[in-house]
């Protein structure tokens, strides 16, 4: 069965620094997709970044980049140079099936403070 | 362009008493599917929809009813309404057709049951 696990309720950082968010995954299914999303206080959900199971190379969006470790089945966010505007609720999320899949679940979420 | 809309944004029911959450996207996505948000639990799965006429049940099903009749529409029924189901309520969609099958969300629903 699909599960995603957050273990990090809670993360600092200081501003202009690095953080990762760590994710977990477990699927028995070859071909997966792994997202994560933000949650402003604002409350909208914005998706952020993908990486697909057979992608060879990490994926990166800007100041975001996914460190994809298949064998270990982590999926750690990072985010690189740390604004104020980070601080937020980070989800990471799977779904299976590959494209033409849908069913997408989530992590309980790592709550981010970026502190000036 | 609208995207996802939900409404209402916010609603405050008595137990027992029944109401349905609306959701409609004007981006002919395939699938569509309603999440609840709790603090500490993150997104868990309701329902969801490959299509019109094709729904199945996610992760916390009981208590809940869909159904979907058009592209566009995916309600939401809650029909004897708990205080367990006091919660924020999410529509979501997305492509079949795209690599990254990214998630559209909408703004959300704030249920409270007394």
């Amino acid at each position: 069965a699909q599960k995603i696990t957050q273990t990090q309720p809670g993360m600092f950082v200081q501003e202009k620094e690095a953080v990762t968010l760590d994710c977990t995954y477990d699927t028995s299914d070859p071909s997966y997709g792994l997202f994560w999303y933000k949650q402003p206080s604002s409350g909208e959900m914005i998706f952020l970044i993908y990486q697909g199971s057979y992608d060879q190379q990490n994926a990166t969006e800007g100041r975001y980049s996914l460190n994809f470790q298949k064998a270990r089945k982590s999926a750690n966010l990072v985010i690189s140079a740390s604004q104020l505007g980070d601080s937020a609720m980070y989800f990471c999320a799977m779904r299976e099936g590959g494209t033409g899949g849908f069913k997408t679940i989530f992590g309980a979420g790592t709550r981010l403070f970026v502190k000036a | 362009n609208a995207g996802v809309t939900q409404t209402p944004k916010f609603q405050v029911l008595k137990t027992g008493q029944s109401m349905t959450l609306q959701c409609a996207q004007d981006m002919n996505h395939e699938y569509m599917s309603w999440y609840r948000q709790d603090p500490g639990m993150g997104l868990r799965l309701i329902h969801y929809s490959v299509g019109a006429g094709i729904t199945d049940q996610g992760e916390v099903p009981n208590g809940y009813n869909v159904s979907r009749s058009t592209t566009e529409d995916f309600p939401l029924r809650l029909l004897s309404a708990a205080p367990s189901q006091t919660s924020v309520y999410f529509c979501a969609s997305s492509r079949s057709d795209r690599r990254t099958g990214e998630l559209f969300f909408g703004e959300g629903s704030r249920l409270t049951v007394l």
